[in-house]
């Protein structure tokens, strides 16, 4: 079936502006993760969802930015007032349940110019 | 220093030899996942080990964990030419939440 598939692909924003990446899981999956990748380094966990549970917050870097998922379906990750430091790869990642293998998408290339 | 850290950053070998990268945690956990990651394909998940398990085979993958030490290691044998990628362990610490803590990873490179 189909995979974890993100969009845009590449996005390039001026600073101030705000940027909604969007994340579709594989169908079924109830856990949904959103990590940042910054050129060279390792992925740094923003968020993640369960199902109908409150989500994990824990990792989103400022409030500027805040991420929704739609029952076990599509998410966004909005960033506001981006910054050049939120340049980076933004990968999500969906799995059947928690402590499960994780699925990726491609990623969103976010360049803040 | 941060949970799930892989040493070597950097392996460069010879496609036929063995390459060995290790991965250092620091709280107890659920499970240990290790995945791959190059610029063609993305993240690819390699294999799962759970805390109550000691090694696991995948192919010409094969992963330990050693719990007391806070450590695992993944093995690929007879590497090949498309072996070469960047090699993260991932954990999720056993605190109540699955939020996995990805180390910086380990670049292979396998010379033809």
């Amino acid at each position: 079936g189909a995979g974890v598939s993100q969009s845009p692909s590449n996005k390039v924003t001026e600073k101030g502006k705000d940027v909604e990446l969007r994340c579709d899981p594989i169908s079924g999956h109830t856990a949904l993760y959103w990590y940042r990748q910054r050129l060279g380094q390792g992925l740094e966990f923003l968020i993640y969802f369960q199902g109908n549970s409150a989500p994990d917050k824990s990792g989103l870097p400022s409030d500027r930015f805040s991420a929704e998922r739609t029952g076990e379906s599509v998410s966004t990750l909005t960033i506001q007032r981006t910054q050049q430091e939120d340049s980076a790869v933004y990968l999500c990642a969906s799995s059947l349940a928690e402590g499960y293998e994780q699925y990726f998408g491609p990623g969103t290339r976010l360049t803040v110019t | 220093s941060q949970q799930g850290e892989e040493d070597p950053q950097a392996l460069s070998i010879q496609e036929g030899e063995n390459a060995t990268m290790n991965c250092s945690y620091k709280t107890s956990i659920n499970n240990l996942q290790w995945y791959r990651q190059n610029s063609g394909r993305g993240l690819v998940h390699l294999i799962l080990i759970r805390s109550n398990e000691r090694e696991k085979h995948s192919g010409r993958l094969r992963v330990t964990l050693d719990t007391s030490k806070k450590s695992s290691s993944l093995l690929i044998t007879a590497s090949r030419a498309a072996d070469t990628a960047s090699y993260f362990c991932a954990t999720d610490p056993s605190s109540g939440t699955y939020k996995y803590i990805f180390g910086t990873g380990t670049r292979l490179k396998v010379l033809a």
